[in-house]
């Protein structure tokens, strides 16, 4: 069973600080790896992906992939009370149609 | 921009009925799935479908079953609706050569 953990949280942050989310997955053959955000009563948006080791910066979003260690991670600099949600982590393996999903991270920032 | 479209946002039915959910695409997208999100549970993946006509089990299929006739619609199909099936239902597409999964808007369905 492929799985992927995240920490439920809350995770409380005031505003204008790095929020630091992270997410380890357990299929090695994992490729593909993404970041949504879910407002409460809303769908998961898409918001990064990123496919290789490293860093990948869009905005004030930066996702980081460690293959090795199987831990994928997004921070988010500056953070608003807007982006105050829950951050959906999925992953796709190789040949796979489907991603799978954590059970998300709830983050809120504190004006 | 990629539109997934749900026919209903919010749905009531009694318990023993049959209930269909909608999904339509306008991206051409050969993937669609239908998961649940419950409180605690997550996103948990009810059916797949990588073409017309065909569908895969996901993680917990009993009590569904899944219709794709067409390429941009794929409906979900609760035979006889139960209590337990009181839930958050998301409909998402990804085109086979991309990665990315969009979702649409959500139905949540209450069965009394």
């Amino acid at each position: 069973q492929k799985e992927v953990e995240q920490n439920s949280g809350p995770l409380s942050v005031p505003e204008g600080a790095i929020a630091s989310l992270n997410c380890t997955y357990s299929d090695r053959g994992s490729q593909s790896f993404f970041w949504y955000r879910q407002y409460s009563g809303k769908s998961p948006e898409l918001i990064m992906s990123i496919y290789s080791n490293g860093d990948k910066e869009d905005g004030r979003f930066t996702a980081q992939l460690n293959k090795a260690s199987q831990y994928v991670s997004l921070l988010i600099r500056d953070s608003q009370p807007s982006d105050s949600a829950t951050y959906l982590c999925a992953v796709k393996g190789a040949g796979s149609y489907q991603l799978t999903f954590g059970k998300g991270t709830k983050l809120s920032v504190i004006p | 921009d990629v539109k997934v479209t749900q026919s209903s946002r919010y749905l009531v039915k009694r318990t023993g009925e049959k209930v269909f959910l909608e999904c339509v695409q306008d991206m051409d997208h050969e993937n669609m799935f239908w998961y649940r999100q419950d409180p605690g549970l997550g996103l948990r993946l009810i059916y797949f479908s990588y073409d017309v006509k065909m569908k895969e089990k996901g993680d917990i299929p009993e009590g569904y079953s899944v219709s794709r006739e067409k390429k941009e619609r794929f409906s979900l199909i609760l035979e006889s609706a139960s209590t337990n099936q009181t839930s958050m239902y998301l409909c998402a597409s990804r085109a086979t050569h991309r990665q990315e999964a969009f979702f649409g808007q959500g139905t949540r369905l209450t069965v009394v």
